[in-house]
């Protein structure tokens, strides 16, 4: 059975900084490509980040330069490093399979506050 | 970027009516591999996306035939032969053809 569970999220003041996780299991990920995708409270969804078998990495404007995407072929677990958090940047964010230009598994994802 | 344009954003539906959502698209989604990557997922309240059909019409496992998706090029629709009130939530289209992969807007279906 395929399994994604993202941790890490919490209320966090703008200009910290969080790591979030994401486990998989019933797949590899280092042989998937992988997605990182937000909803802000009330709002439709937004890729965020991906990343690609072959670990080449990818970033939304309005992350890029403060986010970090990575993978841990050993824990099969995909990460998102936040830095210099926003108040825009909250949300929930979920990790999600990308297979076949369509994002078939998802997560049941972690909710980022970015708040004084 | 591609921008994936919903209609309607809010679709009140009676129990055991149909119902249509429109997705168009900025630019055709046709890919250079003769494929098109159009995506339909449902979001119940409180839970995931969840992917109902990809490539404009393949339902995945475990979805109820009363969902179908059709359209080509630019204009695709998702149809629900007769609702029911497990369908409440909001419906996203997403296309897969053009990176970065974008989604429409949402639309929110609830119960009449």
């Amino acid at each position: 059975e395929v399994q994604l569970v993202e941790s890490g999220g919490g209320l966090i003041q703008p200009g910290g900084s969080l790591r979030l996780s994401c486990a998989v299991s019933g797949f590899t990920v280092s042989s998937n490509y992988m997605i990182w995708v937000r909803q802000a409270p009330g709002k439709g969804l937004e890729w965020v980040s991906f990343i690609d078998s072959g670990g080449s990495t990818y970033y939304a404007d309005s992350v890029k330069g403060r986010f970090t995407i990575s993978r841990d072929n050993s824990e099969n677990t995909l990460y998102l490093q936040m830095n210099s958090l926003r108040a825009e940047d909250t949300a929930l964010y979920y990790c999600a399979r990308a297979y076949w230009r369509s994002l078939d598994y998802w997560g049941q994802g972690t909710l980022v506050t970015v708040s004084s | 970027d591609v921008v994936m344009t919903q209609s309607p954003l809010s679709l009140p539906v009676t129990l055991g009516q149909p119902a249509s959502i429109s997705c168009r698209s900025s630019q055709s989604l046709v890919h250079s591999d003769g494929n098109i990557y159009l995506n339909w997922f449902q979001q119940r309240p409180g839970q995931s996306p969840r992917r109902l059909i990809y490539k404009i019409s393949n339902r995945d496992s475990g979805v109820p035939d009363r969902f179908s998706g059709s359209g080509s090029g630019t204009d695709f629709t998702l149809k629900i032969n007769r609702v029911e009130a497990e369908d409440v939530g909001v419906y996203y289209c997403m296309q897969g053809t053009h990176w970065p992969y974008t989604f429409g807007q949402g639309t929110k279906l609830e119960i009449k």
